[in-house]
């Protein structure tokens, strides 16, 4: 069966600050998606990136970066100086190369940026 | 210029009570979703629809029945309505079961 894993339920940073949220991610298969989606107060799911198995090349955009190791099972996400803006709950999300599958999702990590 | 709509908004309601959501998107995509976000923001995927046709049914009630009348919407409509029903309630819809999901604003349910 297939897991997702965010160990963090909450973390507090002062604007600047650097932080990485981590997921680790459980499946047998060898070709699977991972994804990450931010949910601001505001509440909708807003999509930010998606990676297949098959491309572990990190990736930055922006302020943000993304570090995919299959080695240890993890997808991890960094923001760097953070803002006040990047407040918000933040899911790790895994789907399979199977029609008939659809995201599994970690249950969140709530950033709080303080000013 | 909406992606994926979802109606209505907000929607409060008296136990047992029957009440539908409406979703629709705007991007062409042949696979639509409905998920559940519970009061501790955990999602969990309920129905999946590609092309019209149910893909995915996870062990939901069956007070629950998705409709998806054309590749553009999907309701969602829940008989008897409990207590523990009370959720956001999430739309998404992606071209293919591996891309990018694009979701709705969200439905939340209140049932008193």
């Amino acid at each position: 069966a297939q897991k997702v894993t965010q160990a963090q339920t909450e973390i507090s940073v002062v604007e600047k600050e650097d932080v990485t949220l981590d997921c680790v991610y459980e499946t047998r298969d060898t070709t699977y998606y991972l994804f990450w989606y931010k949910q601001p107060p505001s509440g909708e799911l807003v999509f930010l990136i998606r990676r297949n198995s098959f491309d572990e090349q990190n990736e930055i955009s922006g302020r943000y970066s993304w570090n995919f190791q299959k080695s240890t099972s993890s997808f991890n996400f960094t923001i760097t100086a953070s803002q006040v803006v990047d407040s918000a709950v933040y899911f790790c999300a895994l789907t399979l190369n199977q029609a008939g599958t659809a995201l599994i999702f970690g249950k969140g990590t709530t950033l709080s940026v303080s000013s | 210029d909406t992606a994926v709509s979802q109606t209505p908004k907000y929607l409060v309601t008296q136990m047992g009570n029957d009440k539908s959501i409406k979703c629709e998107q705007n991007l062409g995509h042949d696979t639509m979703y409905w998920y559940k976000q519970d009061s501790k923001k955990f999602l969990k995927i309920m129905f999946s629809y590609n092309n019209k046709e149910l893909i995915i049914n996870e062990t939901v009630p069956n007070r629950f029945s998705p409709k998806s009348p054309d590749k553009a919407h999907l309701n969602l409509h829940i008989n008897s309505l409990e207590l523990g029903d009370s959720a956001v309630y999430f739309c998404a819809s992606s071209q293919a079961y591996y891309n990018e999901q694009f979701f709705g604003p969200g439905t939340r349910l209140t049932v008193l």
